[in-house]
């Protein structure tokens, strides 16, 4: 069974510039998280998917982060504008259903912005 | 704020049992231990969960102990291969509770 697919693996780009990542869950998972990763330290949550329904997004800077899980299946977690300080790891997870649900996660998507 | 502490670094020779441990003074009755690990560059890897009960599964034991605010990870016999960063995390099983990652243990493992 395939895992979390994510790309693309890394990304560079200049700040000021858009980028967008992909995310395709575990087949049936019907719960969908990313979570950004700075260097030295465990992931953070920026928002959880149910099916298509963004339910926990308190996390995502809404002034450049979106996201959209359009038929409730893959993902894409854009940045627009991208600055310096967005350079981490994005990693999404997914998981069967909700709560104590085990969350599997892709490789992530190293962002470098210079 | 974690909810679990963690040593930064632990070392193990390889082919003993590792035994990472974690406090989770604070935990509540609704909320399941879990580890991941994540070896570098990669995404954090599932590896065990539990609520009350010591669990077993084919990477490694779960020990929670009774008042359930510390748990140890146990990986039996240690490879090269475990060495990682491991991640000791809480969630509640009533939803709208999201996984929280300290800074974890680095698990080296001297051949």
């Amino acid at each position: 069974e395939a895992g979390v697919v994510q790309s693309p693996r890394y990304k560079i780009i200049e700040k000021k510039q858009p980028v967008a990542f992909w995310c395709n869950p575990i087949s049936g998972h019907n719960t969908l998280y990313w979570y950004l990763q700075n260097l030295g330290q465990g992931p953070e949550l920026l928002i959880r998917y149910e099916n298509e329904e963004a339910v926990d997004d308190s996390q995502l800077p809404k002034d450049r982060f979106s996201a959209e899980r359009l038929k409730g299946v893959d993902s894409t977690l854009k940045i627009q504008p991208a600055e310096l300080g967005d350079s981490a790891v994005y990693l999404c997870a997914s998981s069967w259903g909700r709560g104590s649900d085990t969350q599997y996660f892709g490789p992530g998507t190293r962002l470098t912005v210079l | 704020d974690a909810k679990t502490t963690q040593p930064p670094s632990m070392d193990c020779a390889e082919g003993r049992a590792a035994n990472l441990p974690c406090n989770h003074s604070t935990i509540s009755g609704n909320e399941y231990v879990y580890w991941y690990r994540q070896i570098h560059s990669q995404g954090p890897q599932y590896i065990i969960h539990g609520l009350k009960n010591n669990e077993t599964n084919e990477m490694a034991s779960l020990i929670i102990t009774e008042d359930r605010k510390s748990s140890t990870l146990i990986l039996p016999h240690a490879t090269l291969r475990d060495t990682a960063v491991y991640y000791c995390t809480l969630i509640s099983n009533f939803g709208n509770e999201k996984l929280t990652f300290g800074t974890g243990t680095r698990l080296t493992i001297i051949p």
